[in-house]
């Protein structure tokens, strides 16, 4: 059974880039799509983007001049880079699989990550 | 982008009753809708998708129907662990959007 852990800095400074790491077990990450979603506290779920096992990428045109989405399959990871960020970005970010025959079907989840942006 | 509205806002219910929560989409999403329940604490967990069918391990008290802009959540029999917010989310266009979310709390 295919299990997502997220990791990475839980404080960024404004300005600087978030970044976050996706590691997969349990399953190969090739032939599906890998997303990253986030949610501010107390608020709802926004969708950032996705890479693909080919290495190809969609993101949120709201994030997209800030967002990078990459995978290594040598590692069974995948990772998020945001950049500039601000008090805005201050959420739970997540990490979810989707299949290659449902792109945007999302299942399973990791549990998240809360990222706070402060100085 | 498509806009998701889900109604009510909150929910309040009993143990054993039944629930039924709506999304209705700004445009037709055909049937690429899918619904998720997000515990306290916890990541959204993926019940319904494609509008109807139950995912994995999703016990059969839990149903969706629905095509177009106008999708039905329905949940026979509230068990304790329902008690909890859920949010409807459409694959048919990118981006992928979701739903303000409906709670569903203890009458």
């Amino acid at each position: 059974q295919v299990q997502l852990q997220e990791s990475g800095p839980g404080l960024v400074k404004p300005s600087e880039t978030l970044s976050l790491t996706c590691t997969v077990s349990g399953g190969s990450i090739s032939h599906y799509y890998w997303n990253w979603i986030r949610q501010p506290p107390g608020k709802g779920l926004e969708w950032i983007g996705y890479v693909y096992s080919s290495g190809s990428t969609n993101y949120n045109p709201s994030l997209k001049s800030r967002v990078t989405i990459s995978s290594d399959t040598s590692k069974n990871q995948f990772s998020l880079k945001l950049s500039s960020v601000t008090a805005a970005d201050t959420a739970v970010y997540y990490c979810a699989r989707a299949l290659t025959l449902s792109p945007g079907r999302l299942d399973p989840w990791g549990q998240g990550t809360l990222v706070t942006v402060s100085s | 982008e498509i806009v998701l509205t889900q109604s009510p806002a909150t929910l309040s219910l009993s143990p054993g009753e039944r629930a039924t929560l709506s999304c209705r989409a700004s445009q037709s999403v055909n049937t690429y809708l899918a619904w998720y329940r997000q515990k306290p604490g916890q990541a959204p967990r993926l019940l319904i998708y494609d509008a109807s069918n139950r995912a994995t391990g999703i016990p059969a008290r839990f149903s969706g129907s629905g095509s177009g802009t106008d999708f039905t959540l329905t949940i026979s029999s509230l068990e304790p662990e329902d008690f909890a917010v859920y949010y409807c989310q459409q694959r048919s266009n990118w981006p992928l959007t979701f739903g303000g979310g409906t709670k569903v709390e203890i009458k």
